[in-house]
């Protein structure tokens, strides 16, 4: 069964960097998925797309401050130099039918 | 400017219907699959239902197969979501969201805004 699993919370300090992780679940592993923020009170905006191999394609407008990179059944969304607008929730998504993982709540300190 | 304007939510009781629309524009809607998710109160991102842009083919989560029906009409650039049956668990806030091709199974590439359903009598 096709399976996303994050950390439901991550915290950094204003101005440092934020390593998040996906993983697939067994048998997954070279999946594509999809990163999305959820700002408080917003509706969900697409970050990008991240393949196996750790190429990414950001959506319109996304900072280079986000970026993306992959290590077997994990993937990462990197958010360097945090602003306050960062904290937000993160989600990846992926697919065979859609399939979201629990989200990481991201708390800029 | 691709936009999804969501439209139809509401409160219904238990054992309801309700219809929701999404109107889409800034790309060429015929061509791309597009979904709903729902987000519960306090809840994460739950995927409800894909329509592919190719063939018309439907997906549905199981929590929702049988109950909810999604349809797009491509003259007016607008998707569906039939909903019946409702039940309390169903209230969340609904989401469109544009596929990043013509196949259900990819990349949600851009979201709406969300309308609100709330099942309760």
């Amino acid at each position: 069964q096709l399976v996303l699993t994050q950390s439901p919370s991550a915290s950094a300090s204003l101005g440092a960097s934020v390593k998040l992780t996906c993983t697939l679940s067994s048998g997954h592993s070279t999946y594509a998925i999809a990163w999305h923020q959820q700002q408080p009170e917003k509706g969900p905006r697409y970050l990008m797309k991240l393949n196996y191999d750790g190429s990414h394609r950001k959506g319109d407008g996304i900072p280079d401050r986000f970026s993306g990179s992959s290590s077997g059944a994990e993937r990462y969304l990197t958010i360097s130099s945090l602003q306050s607008e960062d904290e937000a929730d993160y989600y990846c998504q992926t697919w065979g039918t859609v399939v979201f993982g629990g989200g990481t709540k991201l708390t800029v300190l | 400017e691709v936009q999804l304007l969501e439209s139809g939510g509401g409160l219904v009781q238990p054992g309801g219907s309700l219809r929701l629309s999404c109107a889409a524009s800034g790309f060429t809607f015929s061509s791309y699959a597009v979904s709903w998710v729902r987000q519960a109160p306090g809840k994460g991102l739950e995927w409800v239902s894909s329509i592919s842009g190719s063939d018309g083919s439907t997906y549905y989560a199981d929590s929702v197969k049988g109950r909810f029906t999604i349809s797009r009409d491509n003259s007016k650039n607008t998707l569906y979501l039939h909903m019946n049956s409702l039940r309390a668990e169903d209230t969340a806030l609904y989401y469109c969201a544009k596929g990043e091709g013509h196949l259900a199974a990819g990349a949600v590439d851009y979201w709406g805004q969300g309308t609100l359903v709330t099942v309760s009598s």
